[in-house]
């Protein structure tokens, strides 16, 4: 089945790039996402990707996709306090409902 | 249109008891999808509707959960004879095929979420 890993914190100084890493193994992904979540609240798309692009560049955002190593980063470049948060991958492939499969989520420590 | 909203925000109930939450997605989205989201875990999937219509169930939605989403507008979450295990917090998503202004096409918005505590 659908299975998203990622790595549970990172901690970076202000004005640092964050890169959060991400692997998944379900070789139909068509849809690979970025949420943020900040405690006691719901989900924030933040970005996505189609499996068919390597790269994806919105504002401070890059993301990266190596599809044939099922693997998917979130570079956060001049990374602000109030990006602190938790960060979850996520895939979905284009066929019947699109069910998405998160990771674990990564806890993003901003140090002032 | 202000995104996907989820009420109450917060519920506390007592075992045993039944509680219902509602989500109304963003309009014109016929999709819609609840997930279940418990402590240092990434949400799981619940259930799923395209307009009316139930299509799918995870394994997770015990048959102590109903699901409904009449008329293909907002949708409800019902948690019969409540147990400490369903304490989470349980988030709704919509999307649309065709996309829209400022939406992509195939892309869930997630709502606030309600948090549950079942004491």
């Amino acid at each position: 089945g659908e299975d998203v890993e990622q790595s549970l914190f990172l901690s970076v100084r202000e004005g640092d790039s964050s890169v959060i890493n991400c692997t998944y193994t379900d070789s139909s992904s068509t849809y690979l996402y970025w949420y943020k979540q900040e405690p006691g609240a719901g989900l924030q798309l933040l970005t996505y990707i189609f499996s068919n692009m390597d790269m994806k560049q919105d504002q401070r955002l890059t993301v990266l996709l190596n599809k044939k190593d099922k693997h998917l980063s979130l570079r956060i470049a001049d990374t602000q306090t109030g990006d602190s948060a938790i960060y979850f991958c996520a895939e979905s492939n284009s066929g019947g409902y699109q069910k998405v499969t998160f990771g674990i989520g990564t806890k993003l420590q901003v140090i002032p | 249109d202000t995104g996907v909203s989820q009420n109450p925000r917060h519920k506390i109930t007592k075992r045993g008891q039944n509680v219902t939450f509602r989500c109304d997605p963003i309009s014109e989205h016929n999709r819609l999808y609840w997930y279940r989201q418990t402590l240092g875990q990434g949400p799981e999937f619940l259930t799923y509707f395209q307009n009316e219509a139930q299509l799918e169930k995870s394994r997770l939605l015990s048959d102590r959960f109903s699901a409904e989403r009449p008329k293909g507008s907002f949708s409800t979450l019902e948690i019969q004879r409540t147990e400490q295990g369903d304490s989470a917090m349980y988030l709704c998503a919509s999307s649309t095929r065709t996309g829209g202004p400022g939406l992509a096409k195939n892309i869930q918005y997630f709502g606030a979420g309600t948090r549950l505590s079942v004491l």
